[in-house]
């Protein structure tokens, strides 16, 4: 398996403009996390989904910030309108129920810079 | 879930063990040890985990006190590439969905 597979690997892109990350999980797992990654802040959850439905969104920093589980392969995490203090670097997980449930298998993350 | 506290940083040699400590004095009884790190540009990445018992795997051992309060990572014989910062954590096993609440870490340096 490929692992967890996020797309773009960077995006710059200027205050005010939409931004969408995107995340393909490892094929099998139900469970999808979506972390931010700041120096000030170190690496917070902001959302996780159990077989595409949301579970735990209390992590979402404001009304800016949306995600969503379309089906098992995919999701993506938007951010209308971007701001210069979202620059970080976006991490999406995956993890299986049964064998290895507890280990989180994360992406590479995108670095979005926002100008 | 319990919190933990880590050494912010430590070097070691390469080739030596390296063994970092964690402190989880506030634990409970249903709450497993996990241990996972971060390689520079990388997502993190899972190592091992423990309830009370000592475990080994291929990358590391963890090694848990009888009173379940601290434990210690153990890389056998570190690399050059073990260079990562390395997260303790503490949570109750398959609650929440899993989800992992990540503190500060150790940022070791592996020096040749």
């Amino acid at each position: 398996d490929a692992g967890v597979i996020q797309s773009p690997r960077h995006e710059v892109t200027e205050m005010g403009q939409e931004v969408t990350l995107r995340c393909k999980p490892i094929s099998g797992h139900d469970y999808l996390f979506w972390y931010r990654q700041t120096m000030m802040r170190g690496l917070e959850l902001l959302i996780y989904f159990n077989n595409n439905v949301p579970i735990d969104d209390s992590g979402m920093p404001e009304d800016r910030f949306s995600a969503k589980m379309p089906n098992a392969s995919f999701s993506t995490l938007k951010i209308q309108p971007s701001e210069p203090r979202d620059s970080a670097v976006y991490f999406c997980a995956s993890s299986p129920t049964g064998r290895d449930n507890e280990k989180l298998f994360f992406g590479s993350g995108t670095q979005l810079s926002v100008l | 879930d319990a919190k933990t506290t880590q050494p912010p940083s430590m070097d070691c040699a390469e080739g030596r063990a390296a063994n970092l400590p964690c402190n989880h004095s506030t634990i409970s009884g249903n709450e497993y040890v996990y241990w996972y790190r971060q390689i520079h540009s990388q997502g993190p990445q899972y190592i091992i985990h423990g309830l009370k018992n000592n475990e080994t795997n291929e990358m590391a051992s963890l090694i848990i006190t009888e009173d379940r309060k601290s434990s210690t990572l153990i890389l056998p014989h570190a690399t050059l590439r073990d260079t990562a910062v390395y997260y303790c954590i503490v949570r109750v096993a398959g609650a929440a969905g899993n989800k992992l609440t990540f503190g500060g870490g150790t940022r070791v340096l592996v020096k040749p």
